[in-house]
C-alpha cells in the first residue's frame, strides 16, 4: 500500500541551526514527491517537488530536499533556519488524486 | 482567482444542524478535490471531481457528506446532521488534472467546529 511516513512529531531547532526533516514512502511506482509548509491558521503551500531528474531540489523560502530511491527518502532540508520557518510540514507523494500525505512534522524554533 | 478561495473561513454550528462549505478553484483547473484535516494530523482526503462528476469518493466518511460541482468550477460540500466528531479544518484543493504527478494547490480552508 502506498504510504508517507514522517519519523518526527515534532523538532526544535535553534535559529540560524540547520534543518533537516525526514520522510519515507511506500510507493509501487515512480514516485512524485512534493513538500508542502502550513503556517498556524493557513492552507498548505507547496515548498517543492520531485518528479524526475536531478535529485536535489531547490524550492521557496531556502528549502531543498534530496530525493532517494535505495533509501525510499526524500528529506527536506534548510541550512540556517529563521524564526518564521516555524510551522508544520508535510511530506506528501503521488500527486493529483492519488495524492497521500504523511501526518506532518511540527517546526519549533528557539531564539 | 489567483488562488483557491474557500468560505467561510470559519463556522461554529450546532449539533444537528446543516453545514455547507463553498470553494472556489483556481481558474482553469479541471480537478478538485476536498480533504479534512484533523488537529494533529495530515489531510485525508475526502472526494474529487473532474470537471462537473465526482470521480471518487471514496473518502466520504458516511452518507451524511455529500458535495457537488454543478458547473465544473465551484464546489460546495455539504454536511448532514453534524456531530462533534465533523469538527476538523476542511480544505479544498485544485489542480489542472487529477493524474499523478500534478500539483495540487490548496485553500485556507475552513475551520469547523460542532458544539
Amino acid at each position: 500500500a502506498q504510504s508517507v511516513t514522517q519519523p518526527d512529531i515534532h523538532i526544535t531547532v535553534s535559529e540560524g541551526a540547520s534543518l533537516e526533516l525526514r520522510c519515507n514512502y511506500s510507493y509501487g511506482a515512480t514516485p512524485y514527491l512534493f513538500w508542502y509548509v502550513q503556517s498556524p491558521g493557513q492552507g498548505l503551500q507547496l515548498l517543492l517537488k520531485y518528479f524526475s531528474g536531478d535529485t536535489l531540489v531547490q524550492g521557496i523560502k531556502g528549502f531543498e530536499a534530496e530525493f532517494k530511491r535505495s533509501q525510499s527518502s526524500f528529506n527536506l532540508r534548510k541550512p540556517s533556519v529563521h524564526w518564521s520557518d516555524a510551522a508544520e510540514y508535510f511530506c506528501a507523494v503521488g500527486g493529483g488524486f492519488k495524492t497521500i500525505f504523511g501526518a506532518g512534522t511540527r517546526l519549533f524554533v528557539k531564539a | 482567482g489567483a488562488g483557491v478561495s474557500q468560505t467561510p473561513s470559519n463556522k461554529v454550528t450546532e449539533k444537528g444542524k446543516y453545514v455547507e462549505l463553498r470553494c472556489d478553484p483556481i481558474s482553469g483547473h479541471t480537478a478538485l478535490y476536498w480533504y479534512r484535516q484533523s488537529l494533529g494530523q495530515g489531510p485525508e482526503f475526502l472526494i474529487y471531481f473532474q470537471g462537473t462528476g465526482a470521480a471518487d469518493d471514496s473518502g466520504l466518511p458516511n452518507d451524511r457528506f455529500f458535495a457537488v460541482r454543478p458547473e465544473g468550477s465551484v464546489s460546495t460540500l455539504k454536511i448532514q446532521r453534524t456531530e462533534r466528531g465533523d469538527s476538523a479544518v476542511y480544505l479544498c484543493a485544485s489542480s489542472t488534472g487529477p493524474s499523478s504527478g500534478n500539483t495540487i494547490y490548496f485553500g485556507e480552508g475552513s475551520w469547523l467546529t460542532v458544539v
